[in-house]
């Protein structure tokens, strides 16, 4: 089983709401990640956690808040987005980031829209 | 910045066709090249993972080669069918980044009609 889980699939949400998105994976893979996708240009990396700790954060803004609760589970908790912060949320696992050859498995991502 | 370039953006061809597409990056730093595809409303799919020069991977009708000293990549397809219709994605992973950071080039955007 290599399916990587998402919820919710589609989120329209105000720039006052708080909100958080869903990431599920049962490959007992340790490394985590969240990609942002805005129309016509490539996934982005946001945040990384390898082994339910955060390793990496691109200078994502505090709006952004991830967390991972255990080795299966990834939250990302969103307050006071703005509307250019509309777009596809992915989410992707590894075994582990001390590899830069090992596949990260996607899911089908969350597109949130910022009104 | 890493550059990782795809040509073309999108392309149309009839079923039956062959196909390639390309991916450029830097040879510099260069450690690992993934490539992936992506249907409409899917999850993107692993295709492959390549790190030595003069690699050649293969899967069904899709291979792949890589060339690191020059810095490039190019992706076949072999009689090209209408459920090969998706956006490729290469993504490089470069030496000198953190482990797990990949850099997404645009993508080609491929139609294949019946």
């Amino acid at each position: 089983d290599t399916e990587v889980t998402q919820t919710p699939k589609h989120l329209v949400m105000g720039m006052t709401n708080k909100k958080s998105l869903k990431c599920e994976q049962h490959m007992g893979h340790r490394a985590m990640y969240w990609y942002k996708q805005k129309a016509k240009k490539p996934p982005e990396l946001m945040f990384v956690y390898s082994y339910e700790k955060l390793s990496i954060n691109e200078s994502v803004p505090s709006r952004f808040s991830p967390e991972c609760p255990n080795s299966s589970l990834l939250n990302l908790h969103l307050h006071a987005l703005q509307p250019e912060d509309s777009a596809l949320y992915l989410c992707a696992s590894s075994r582990k980031t001390e590899s830069r050859t090992d596949t990260q498995y996607f899911g089908p991502g969350t597109r949130l829209t910022v009104l | 910045i890493l550059n990782v370039e795809q040509s073309p953006q999108s392309l149309h061809v009839q079923e039956g066709d062959s196909t390639n597409f390309t991916c450029s990056f830097p040879s510099s730093n260069f450690y690992a090249l993934h490539w992936y595809r992506w249907e409409t409303a899917k999850s993107p799919e692993a295709l492959f993972v390549m790190t030595l020069n003069g690699d050649e991977k293969k899967k069904g009708r899709i291979s792949a080669t890589l060339n690191t000293k020059e810095g490039y990549s190019y992706l076949y397809i072999k009689g090209s069918q209408p459920e090969d219709s998706a956006t490729y994605l290469c993504a490089l992973h470069a030496g000198g980044t953190s482990y797990g950071k990949l850099t997404f080039g645009q993508g080609t955007i491929l139609t294949v009609h019946p």
